[in-house]
Parts: C-alpha cells; structure tokens; sequence
C-alpha cells in the first residue's frame, strides 16, 4: 500500500524557511508519477505549489517561483519542499501527494502537517 | 489562473440526490476531477477526468461536463457523506481548486 507522511517543524518564523519532508513507502518515487507538495489554508482555500518528477525536473505555481524549491533524496525515497521568506500567510496545512504525470489527478495523500509563521 | 467557483455549502436529507456544481472562468476541456474532504482527514481523489470512477469510491457519486461546467452527484447522499467537495483542474498552469463545498446532511 502507497503511503506518504510529512514531517518537520509545526512553527516557524516570518521571514526564516520552512521546510517538509515528505517520505514515501509503497512505491519508489523514480519509478512514475509527479510528486507533489500542496496546501490548505484556514477557511478551506487550497493551493497547488509544484512538484518534483519522477525525472527529477519540477514545476512550480508562479505565485511562488521565487521562493520554493521541491528537491528529492531518492536514497531515501523522499522528497522536501522548502519555501523562504515565509510570512503569516504561509500559514496552513501542508499536504505531500503523487499525481499522475501530465494529468494533474492525485491519487494519494499524506495526512498533512500543520505549519504555523508566527513570532 | 483558472478560477473554479463551487457553492459555498449546501444542507441534504439522508436519501436525497445532491448536486455540487463547479464553473471554470475558461475551458478546462475535461481534465477536473474532484476531492472529498472529511474534517480532520487527508482529501481523498472521488472522480477524475471529469466522469470516471477512482477505484473503490462507491457508485452513488458520478461526474459530469466539459469546458467550464461541471457537476459531481450523489445520488442517494448517506449520513457519511458529510464533508467538503472539491473541484480541481489540471488543463491550464497552474493547477488549480475550487473553494470547497461544505455538504451538511439534515
């Protein structure tokens, strides 16, 4: 069974980065599928950041090219998100997930880490 | 971006047939797909390319449209049903959801 869970620090402050792990069991993250990392606000608005390939290339949400980078330790079958220059707004609930390539459908999620910017 | 606008909520008895509706400000040809929600749980893939069934989601929701209309139905809605539904494209960059549907069984 695919299983993706996320890990890192539930609080942050405003201006530093965040950073998430998300490690994957159940499938290896070269063999297929686009890798990706998604959010969701309070009060329920959720965004689409980027994604690693399974090549290794990446795709970003504009919004937010200058600040992300989706990397991958495929030793270790896990990919990160690092977003820098962080703010309050980047307050949410962080979900790593597989998309099958090129349609953009995900079919698996982690469970989500909530992340807090706060001084 | 593709702005995806869904009805904010919606409240059902048991049995009824729902329908949750999502407008696209342009065509997404038929790549949407929708997302149930659970409070406290991970999203989880209903419906893809608009009309097909994921795996093991059972038969009672069912999609439809193309271009910027699209529609997920549940026909009868059960008492474990309540949850926020979410629509989202993946025809133009960047990917993007609706707001959310919250249904609310009565």
């Amino acid at each position: 069974e695919i299983q993706l869970q996320e890990s890192g620090p539930g609080l942050v402050k405003p201006s530093q980065s965040l950073s998430l792990t998300c490690s994957v069991t159940g499938y290896t993250i070269t063999s297929g599928y686009d890798w990706s990392w998604i959010r969701k606000f309070p009060g329920n608005k959720m965004e689409w950041m980027g994604y690693i390939s399974y090549s290794g290339s990446t795709n970003y949400n504009p919004s937010l090219k200058s600040r992300i980078s989706i990397t991958r330790d495929t030793s270790k079958n896990q990919f990160f998100l690092q977003l820098n220059s962080v703010t309050t707004e980047d307050t949410a609930t962080y979900y790593c997930a597989r998309s099958i390539h090129t349609m953009g459908i995900t079919d698996y999620w982690g469970q989500g880490v909530m992340v807090t910017v706060s001084s | 971006d593709t702005v995806l606008t869904q009805s904010p909520a919606l409240a059902v008895s048991p049995g009824e047939r729902v329908t949750i509706s999502c407008r696209a400000s342009e065509s997404v040809s038929t790549l949407m797909h929708w997302y149930q929600q659970k409070p406290g749980q991970q999203p989880t893939l209903l419906i893809y390319l608009a009309s097909n069934l994921e795996s093991g989601v059972p038969a009672r929701f069912s999609g439809s449209g193309s271009g910027t209309d699209f529609t997920l139905t549940i026909d009868p809605v059960e008492a474990d049903d309540t949850a926020t539904y979410y629509c989202q494209q993946s025809w133009n960059d960047p990917r993007t959801f609706g707001g959310g549907t919250k249904l609310e069984l009565k």
